[in-house]
């Protein structure tokens, strides 16, 4: 079964442009979450999707946005980048909300803003 | 999502046991355990979860206090390939799917 595939792996933009990360869970899973992480934050989460909803939301700002689709592929788009958005952005997926099923991640998608 | 308390760096052998504290003192009935790692600019792994009872499986064993307010992931024969941030999770029945990272445990394995 293959796992949670993320692209691009590496991208380079400058300031003041936007971004389209991709997201493809595991074959049979249906919620897809979005996490970013830096060396001074750490690990932190952006929002997740289940049945193409947006069911929860972290603490950025509203330039960072996602979608899911109905095959359960998700989408994240950061608009008018800034320095501070560098940083891997990690996907998971899990086949649905229940408090006792694992998560699995991809290896993520490193952004450089320059 | 309850907190929890790791300790910033361990070291270990290669060939022994890694035993790798967690506390978590708030922790709720309907709480799970989860322990995650990450090997330097790769995703999070998953290795384990538990409610209330020890846990084992092929990469480590979970063991949870009787009170439920700390834990121990145990990697039972560590590799030079086990050196990665280890994250202990409390994860709360909340509807979502979301974790709480905190700053995890860096644990180094020499030969």
């Amino acid at each position: 079964k293959a796992g949670v595939t993320q692209t691009p792996r590496y991208l380079i933009k400058t300031r003041g442009q936007q971004v389209t990360l991709s997201c493809s869970p595991i074959s049979g899973h249906r919620s897809v979450s979005w996490y970013q992480q830096t060396p001074g934050q750490g690990l932190q989460f952006l929002f997740e999707y289940f049945s193409e909803t947006q069911r929860n939301k972290g603490n950025f700002p509203g330039r960072f946005s996602g979608r899911q689709f109905s095959n359960s592929r998700s989408e994240m788009n950061v608009s008018t980048l800034e320095l501070g958005d560098s940083a891997l952005y990690l996907c998971a997926s899990s086949v649905g909300l229940a408090t006792n099923e694992k998560l699995f991640f991809g290896s993520g998608t490193q952004l450089s803003v320059l | 999502d309850a907190k929890t308390t790791q300790p910033p760096s361990m070291d270990c052998a290669e060939g022994r046991a890694a035993n790798l504290p967690c506390n978590h003192s708030t922790i709720s009935g309907n709480e799970y355990v989860y322990w995650y790692r990450q090997i330097h600019s790769q995703g999070p792994q998953y290795i384990i979860h538990g409610l209330k009872n020890n846990e084992t499986n092929e990469m480590a064993s979970l063991i949870i206090t009787e009170d439920r307010k700390s834990s121990t992931l145990i990697l039972p024969h560590a590799t030079l390939r086990d050196t990665a941030v280890y994250y202990c999770i409390v994860r709360v029945d909340s509807g979502y799917s979301t974790l709480t990272f905190g700053k995890g445990t860096m644990l180094l394995v020499s030969p």
